[in-house]
């Protein structure tokens, strides 16, 4: 069965400093992968995706992610935080679902802090 | 306008009352959803639109009927709700693919309260 798995609920880091964050997967197929981040009061908002090729995908804000196969693992990584940055980060997996449409399987977000 | 856009951002009701969510989508997507963010749970898929039809239903109990006249409009009509309801309704839509890879664009929600 598929699932996303974000082993660190919160985290906290210093403004400035280098971030990641871990998303491991289950999928009997090649896996569809995404990063969405939540701001208190909105909704999700696409950081990057992940279909095929270079494993290692850019996305907005200056995030990055990287595939790893062999670990299930899609981590994402930014090389300095900025306070803005502070939000609600989830990874998710996107499944044919049917015939059509498509599904996500999402994690359980990983809440990130800021501090000067 | 572009993206996907739900009214109201904010509800308060009474357990009795009966309301509607809204859903629109402004970028020719042909599927559509619904998702409940309750504090300290994961995001739960509700019900799929598919090309106006629905084709999930994820034991949703009844007391939330959804509804979609056309591809870029989606509804959550509320009735006799309970208390365990409070919580984010996140509307989201996507293409269609025959793989699965397309990726979900969503609103900023409704944040709704059961008194």
């Amino acid at each position: 069965a598929q699932s996303v798995t974000q082993p660190d609920i919160h985290i906290t880091v210093s403004e400035g400093a280098s971030l990641e964050l871990r998303c491991n997967y289950s999928y009997g197929a090649t896996p569809y992968l995404f990063w969405y981040v939540q701001s208190p009061g909105q909704g999700l908002q696409l950081l990057l995706k992940y279909f095929s090729g270079d494993t290692l995908v850019q996305g907005i804000k200056g995030f990055e992610a990287e595939f790893k196969r062999s670990q299930s693992s899609f981590n994402l990584r930014k090389p300095s935080v900025h306070w803005s940055d502070a939000a609600e980060y989830f990874c998710a997996v996107g499944a044919l679902r049917g015939s059509t449409g498509n599904q996500f399987y999402f994690g359980t977000g990983t809440s990130l802090t800021v501090i000067p | 306008e572009t993206g996907v856009t739900q009214t109201p951002r904010h509800l308060v009701m009474g357990m009795t009352n009966k309301k509607s969510l809204k859903c629109e989508q402004h970028l020719g997507h042909n599927a559509m959803y619904w998702y409940k963010q309750s504090a300290k749970k994961p995001l739960e898929l509700m019900f799929v639109y598919n090309f106006k039809e629905q084709t999930e239903n994820n034991s949703v109990p009844s007391r939330f009927s959804p509804e979609c006249p056309n591809s870029s409009h989606l509804f959550l009509h509320l009735h006799t709700l309970q208390p365990e309801d409070s919580a984010l309704y996140l509307c989201a839509s996507s293409q269609v693919s025959g793989t699965g890879n397309q990726p979900q664009h969503f609103g900023d929600g409704t944040r709704l309260s059961i008194l």
